[in-house]
């Protein structure tokens, strides 16, 4: 069955270091997307990306913040210098129609020390 | 079954048992929800969805109600499994473009007792 896979599955990066958390979408899926889940809280939504450009983002995603899809099957999240509060768990997701369910990889555990 | 923070509501059932999981959106004029299920250490994993035109539907095991009137879905699980044990988030879809934002509930725990 086809899934998203998350690379790494953990990640621990010293306080305002850059990050790139890696993200292989399902293959013939068009949006992607990532979340976050700080621990014990709800899953909150950062970015939609659809025909190489972004659709929709929250106020969390801020100029920190950056995703590419550099190739054909990698989907990348960077955080440019990384604080405190950016410890979380970041999910990556993707579907194959805006609207139709979304599939999430098990995603990176991102520790800011 | 909302919350915030730590302190998740929890449903206990007995193995075999019917389970009942609420949510209450936020968004009357969201046209998408779904149901997750979150395993510790896991991804959010599709369970079951439901369009606004619809008020209810059948998968396996699973029903999704829809009450649009007083903003409210709720999700029910026949035979409740061991397996069934984790966190349950509602989400709707919230999004102004293409794609979907999913803003989600504050999840429900759901333990299923042997």
């Amino acid at each position: 069955e086809p899934e998203v896979t998350q690379t790494p599955s953990h990640q621990v990066t010293q306080m305002g270091q850059e990050v790139i958390l890696r993200c292989v979408p399902i293959s013939n899926h068009l949006y992607f997307y990532w979340y976050r889940q700080i621990l014990g809280q709800k899953v909150e939504f950062l970015v939609s990306f659809y025909n190489n450009e972004i659709s929709e983002k929250s106020e969390i995603f801020d100029d920190q913040f950056s995703v590419e899809r550099p190739d054909g099957s990698n989907f990348t999240l960077k955080i440019r210098s990384t604080k405190l509060e950016d410890s979380a768990m970041y999910f990556c997701a993707s579907s194959d129609l805006g609207g139709t369910e979304a599939f999430f990889g098990q995603g990176t555990r991102l520790t800011v020390v | 079954g909302e919350s915030v923070g730590l302190h998740l509501p929890t449903l206990s059932v007995q193995e075999g048992d019917n389970s009942i999981i609420n949510c209450a959106y936020s968004n009357s004029a969201s046209d998408y929800f779904i149901w997750y299920k979150q395993e510790s250490g896991k991804g959010p994993q599709f369970i079951i969805d439901i369009r606004s035109n619809m008020d209810k539907r059948q998968g396996q095991r699973v029903t999704v109600l829809l009450n649009k009137t007083v903003k409210h879905l709720s999700l029910q699980i026949a035979a409740t499994q061991p397996g069934d044990s984790a966190v349950y988030f509602c989400a709707e879809n919230t999004g102004q473009a293409a794609g979907n934002k999913l803003t989600f509930g504050g999840g429900t725990r759901v333990l299923v007792k042997p």
